[in-house]
């Protein structure tokens, strides 16, 4: 089954400890990337990668690395949370090529700082 | 830069009433326009897309007619049903990009 693995599901924190959020497409996707949904702003992307070792960020990426060193892997750090950075977090991935692009998304990371 | 405007929600509705959900969009060049819908505690999926102007997507019974003269893409759906009870996001992809730009979303509630 094509799909979009996101691990954890639910994550609650302390300010500073660092964490990782995994994710892993089965669909040999070039193209992946995070978004923050936050209430009234939507989506907005954090990072994105276009292949292996590409990476760079998006509109949001104060607070957050990514590393991409497997075309199925692409996980979120975050080396120092923060509370502003509570919100709830999507991997997606699609081929790249703007006609096809048709993103999958995972189930979401609610993440909680205290 | 590339922007998507969404109507305001909730938007609440008997079963079987009509529903439209409202997008416009600002963007360079020709964009891609698409509506996601998010079910309850689950990710964004693809509901439906249009590439080209006055191209038509439709899926579920939902469409969307892609009009360049208004750059708006407003979802329809004739015939609502509870289980259409989800968010609704209107996003394109900027012309020559993957990146994709959404709107703020758009709470449907659809009661018996």
């Amino acid at each position: 089954e094509a799909q979009v693995t996101q691990n954890p599901r639910y994550l609650i924190t302390v300010t500073g400890k660092k964490l990782t959020v995994t994710c892993s497409q089965n669909m040999n996707h070039e193209y992946m990337s995070w978004y923050r949904q936050d209430p009234g702003l939507g989506l907005r992307q954090i990072y994105y990668s276009m292949n292996v070792e590409v990476t760079d960020k998006g509109d949001v990426p104060e607070g957050y690395k990514v590393s991409r060193k497997e075309k199925r892997n692409f996980p979120l750090i975050l080396e120092s949370p923060s509370p502003n950075q509570t919100s709830l977090y999507f991997c997606a991935s699609n081929f790249l090529g703007t006609e096809n692009t048709e993103a999958f998304f995972g189930q979401g990371t609610r993440l909680t700082v205290v | 830069g590339d922007s998507v405007t969404q109507m305001e929600g909730p938007v609440t509705l008997s079963e079987e009433a009509f529903l439209t959900i409202n997008c416009t969009y600002t963007a360079t060049g020709y964009p891609s326009l698409f509506w996601y819908v998010q079910y309850p505690g689950e990710g964004l999926q693809l509901l439906l897309k249009a590439t080209k102007a006055d191209d038509k997507g439709s899926n579920k019974g939902f469409e969307a007619t892609y009009r360049k003269e208004t750059t708006s893409f407003h979802l329809e759906k004739g015939s609502v049903q509870v289980s259409d009870s989800a968010v609704y996001f209107c996003a394109l992809t900027a012309y020559n990009t993957d990146k994709l730009i959404f709107g703020t979303g758009t709470r449907l509630q659809v009661f018996p």
